[in-house]
């Protein structure tokens, strides 16, 4: 059964128009992350959460934004999609095993802009 | 930032074959973790790796984690053709608070037929 789920697997949006992806887990895991991913590329992180707290990486654009409500969700919200935003956009969760972390991915959205 | 390099980029070889890869690193890692991606799905975790010097397998596939923490490998013994796919190496160093991986550039594995 999957223990991350990432909705919808595929997305197509109007440059420009608001878009946001979902994601869902069932591990009750307290780290949820969002990866973009380009062709041929390594997954490279946007933002994750502790709980609560939001950690934004240093190079991630102001048009991409995150919530998370509650343990189990986490949205990724671009405000005004470009069409450099195509991409793979992979959740992640993870909980802290004292030394170290192992992430489990979701399946995926590929989101397309036209 | 940190840095991951992965090598070989990409690596063509017949089934049976058996496959070595590997991760260097700018700084030190406490967890090495080898992923595996399909095609337009996600990474999916084949071993992790928690102790420098730690040796791991999980089927035909084998991972060291580097007495340094700089570096991991992962072998794959009598390749098949389910092996195919990209394969990430991914580090983290887990900050309370603030834990993130840092991934590789890839390799790209084709069996070639």
């Amino acid at each position: 059964d999957a223990m991350v789920i990432q909705n919808p697997r595929y997305q197509v949006t109007q440059f420009g128009k608001p878009v946001t992806l979902s994601c869902s887990q069932t591990l009750n895991h307290n780290v949820m992350y969002w990866y973009q991913q380009k062709s041929s590329q390594a997954p490279k992180l946007l933002f994750h959460y502790y709980d609560k707290d939001f950690n934004n990486e240093a190079d991630t654009p102001d048009n991409f934004q995150s919530r998370r409500p509650n343990t189990s969700f986490c949205f990724l919200d671009i405000r005004s999609p470009g069409l450099g935003d195509a991409a793979m956009y992979l959740c992640a969760t993870s909980r802290v095993r004292g030394m170290g972390t192992e992430a489990f991915f979701g399946q995926g959205t590929r989101l397309t802009v036209v | 930032g940190q840095q991951l390099n992965q090598s070989p980029q990409s690596m063509f070889i017949q089934e049976g074959e058996d496959v070595s890869m590997n991760c260097t690193s700018s700084s030190i890692f406490n967890t090495w973790l080898w992923y595996k991606q399909d095609p337009g799905e996600g990474p999916v975790l084949l071993i992790a790796l928690y102790k420098a010097g730690e040796l791991t397998s999980n089927g035909r596939l084998t991972a060291q984690f580097g007495i340094t923490r700089k570096d991991s490998f992962l072998n794959i013994s009598a390749s098949i053709p389910s092996d195919v796919g990209i394969y990430f190496c991914a580090g983290d160093t887990p900050t309370f608070g603030n834990e993130k991986l840092t991934f590789g550039t890839g390799t790209r594995l084709t069996i070639i037929p």
